[in-house]
């Protein structure tokens, strides 16, 4: 059974730091490639970033160009997102996700991140 | 970037009933576009690709139409379980993937 659960979510104050992790297992991670996506209440579902199977390449939305980093160990199944410079309105639960040739076909269900002094 | 955009942003609708959602992409992109199911505090779940193909397990009560610039999705003969919020999404031009603001299905 393929599964993703994050970790890492909390509250943080604004300008602060934190990774998010995705451990994968059920199907083979080394080759697929893996996205991030966050979701607010107002504003929806909002792509952030991928990275392909062997974490040669990598895209960001224009949102977190600069201050969100993805990356993942093969290793350990694991993918990341590392989220600097953090905002108010980073706000949103973030869930990992793979894809497939057409789609997001497995999803996390999410960790919460509050950006709040 | 392409924008995505759901109407209505809520439906209500009864067991048994029928109901279509629409999603409008900002430019053509040809059928390159899905559909994800999500109940509250679950994952999204990926529905159907390519405007009309359901993924594995999905009911046949669910289709989906279009393409070009307008889609469509309808549930015949509601569930229960489907109550739930949907997501149209364009894979034409990524990245960035666009999702629709979703469309609130409630009984």
């Amino acid at each position: 059974e393929v599964q993703l659960v994050e970790s890492g979510g909390g509250l943080i104050q604004p300008g602060g730091s934190l990774r998010l992790s995705c451990a994968a297992s059920g199907f083979s991670f080394s080759t697929s490639w893996m996205h991030w996506v966050r979701q607010t209440p107002g504003k929806g579902l909002i792509w952030l970033s991928r990275i392909n199977g062997d974490g040669t390449s990598t895209d960001y939305a224009d949102s977190v160009k600069g201050r969100f980093t993805i990356s993942r160990d093969n290793a350990k199944n694991t993918l990341y997102l590392q989220m600097n410079s953090l905002r108010v309105d980073d706000t949103s639960v973030f869930h990992c996700a793979r894809a497939d040739s057409y789609g997001f076909d497995a999803w996390g269900q999410g960790t919460l991140v509050t950006v709040s002094s | 970037d392409i924008q995505m955009t759901q109407s209505p942003s809520s439906l209500s609708a009864s067991v048994g009933d029928s109901v279509t959602i629409t999603c409008r992409a900002s430019q053509a992109i040809s059928n390159y576009l899905n559909w994800y199911q999500q109940k509250p505090g679950k994952a999204p779940k990926f529905l159907i690709s390519s405007a009309s193909t359901l993924q594995s397990g999905v009911p046949s009560r669910f289709s989906g139409s279009g393409s070009g610039t307008d889609f469509t999705l309808t549930i015949n003969n509601l569930q229960p379980e489907d109550f739930a919020t949907y997501y149209c999404q364009q894979r034409y031009i990524t990245p960035p993937y666009t999702f629709g603001q979703g469309t609130k299905l409630e009984i």
